[in-house]
């Protein structure tokens, strides 16, 4: 059964083609849903927390939402060095996370 | 400096040994977990710590030993190592009881 299922599983944009991530999870009651970001070899770094619909937080290029049933993370006009693997996690207990979206921005 | 580390970075090691990985935190922050990274799996809980000498099994446990002894480590031990045991260790520690968890920069355990 899945919690937390991202999509695509890997994304290839053009430097300055905006686009979005997909986190869509299946637990009840949310108490947050979170998103950080991978660069590799490296652990995840914290990016936002949302905690209930229509709530929308930003940082840089980043803009994170949020609905009843998903979050979106949209990313306008990126960069190469925003090129990573973007994960989501949701608690269930403890923190489930998603299997990521690999972002990449082509120079 | 502030904030939390892992050691060692990468680590060999053959099946049946005994191997520990260690994590340090300076944020005084209650929570402490491990995690492992796979293709494929993402990121898995293995263990988790509320405070010292309180550990509590995450989504795949076995074949692991946790211990916190002091709120600033949390070392993972794999008694008899195995090769489905290769993989990216991640800890991570978030303060009271908040989802908000800032991880470590892993270890890379390659099991022969």
């Amino acid at each position: 059964e899945d919690q937390v299922t991202q999509s695509p599983e890997a994304l290839r944009l053009q430097e300055g083609e905006s686009s979005s991530l997909n986190c869509s999870y299946t637990v009840s009651g949310l108490r947050g849903l979170f998103w950080y970001r991978q660069d590799p070899g490296k652990g995840p770094e914290f990016l936002f927390t949302l905690y209930s619909a229509g709530e929308e937080k930003e940082k840089e290029r980043l803009k994170a939402t949020l609905t009843k049933k998903e979050s979106f993370l949209h990313i306008t006009a990126p960069k190469p060095e925003d090129s990573a693997t973007y994960l989501c996690a949701v608690p269930r207990g403890k923190l489930t996370f998603g299997t990521g979206t690999r972002l990449t921005i082509i120079p | 400096d502030a904030g939390i580390t892992q050691s060692p970075r990468y680590k060999i090691t053959e099946t049946g040994r005994q191997v520990t990985l260690m994590c340090h935190q300076t944020w005084s922050h209650s929570y402490m977990f491990w995690y492992r990274q796979d293709l494929g799996h993402g990121l898995r809980l293995i263990y988790y710590s509320a405070a010292a000498d309180i550990t509590d099994k995450g989504e795949v446990p076995d074949g692991y030993v946790v211990s916190r002894s002091k709120t600033e480590n949390f070392p993972l031990t794999l008694e008899s190592a195995t090769r489905s045991q290769t993989s990216v260790y991640f800890c991570a520690s978030a303060a009271g009881n908040s989802y908000e968890q800032y991880f470590g920069p892993g270890t890379r355990l390659t099991v022969t």
